[in-house]
């Protein structure tokens, strides 16, 4: 069992351009997140997803899109990457949407934007 | 809004030395509490939960108790092993019904054991 798989494990990526991280769970979890990690600021929740074909924003959305197409997979994208978007990114899922669910973690993306 | 406080580290303990990360909260209603725990270079995993006022979360020797009159879920473990380094992050969860779905992350301690 998977879990929650995420491309790529790192990424150095230019200024300006475009970038698609990748998400995908095997356990068919309804619930999806996108996380950010940074420094002494802990996890901040970007975007979110209740269930296939509906998304939500979170925290700090800015500059980030998502979509859901299908139950296992959740895509994020950073249509103009800025080097303020350095960060470890994580995907996350939980059974059912709502905060007293447990929420799984992908083991994270290292992104570094120059 | 929703807040969670931790305190501050990092925290560096000898083996078999007892362990407390505190934790408070500001939440509207009943929140869910979770302690989550991130060993180097991994996600994070959920280490206990507690959904209900009183509630006692316990996983791995670790305990922490859901205290509503002092907005607190302090983490606990009376002996530490080398193996418990690690990040360990306090999360709110808001109330089932609260129309929002996002879990409120303190900043992390970071746990050092030593031999």
């Amino acid at each position: 069992i998977a879990g929650i798989t995420q491309a790529p494990t790192s990424q150095i990526l230019a200024a300006g351009r475009r970038m698609t991280l990748r998400c995908t769970q095997d356990m068919r979890h309804n619930a999806m997140y996108w996380y950010r990690q940074d420094l002494g600021l802990g996890l901040r929740l970007i975007h979110y997803s209740n269930t296939a074909g509906t998304t939500g924003k979170g925290e700090v959305p800015d500059g980030y899109s998502v979509s859901r197409a299908n139950t296992d997979d959740f895509p994020l994208t950073l249509a103009s990457a800025v080097p303020s978007q350095t960060s470890v990114y994580f995907c996350a899922s939980s059974p059912l949407a709502g905060g007293t669910d447990t929420q799984y973690f992908g083991p994270g993306t290292r992104l570094t934007v120059l | 809004g929703n807040s969670v406080t931790q305190m501050e580290g990092p925290v560096t303990l000898s083996e078999e030395a007892f362990l407390t990360i505190n934790c408070t909260y500001t939440a509207t209603g009943y929140p869910s509490l979770f302690w989550y725990v991130q060993y180097p270079g991994e996600g994070l995993q959920l280490l206990l939960k507690a959904t209900k006022a009183d509630d006692k979360g316990s996983n791995k020797g670790f305990e922490a108790t859901y205290r509503k009159e002092t907005t607190s879920f302090h983490l606990e473990k009376g002996s530490v092993q080398v193996s418990d380094s690690a990040v360990y992050f306090c999360a709110l969860g808001p109330y089932s019904g609260a129309g929002s779905y996002q879990l409120t992350f303190g900043k992390g301690t970071k746990l050092s054991v030593i031999p």
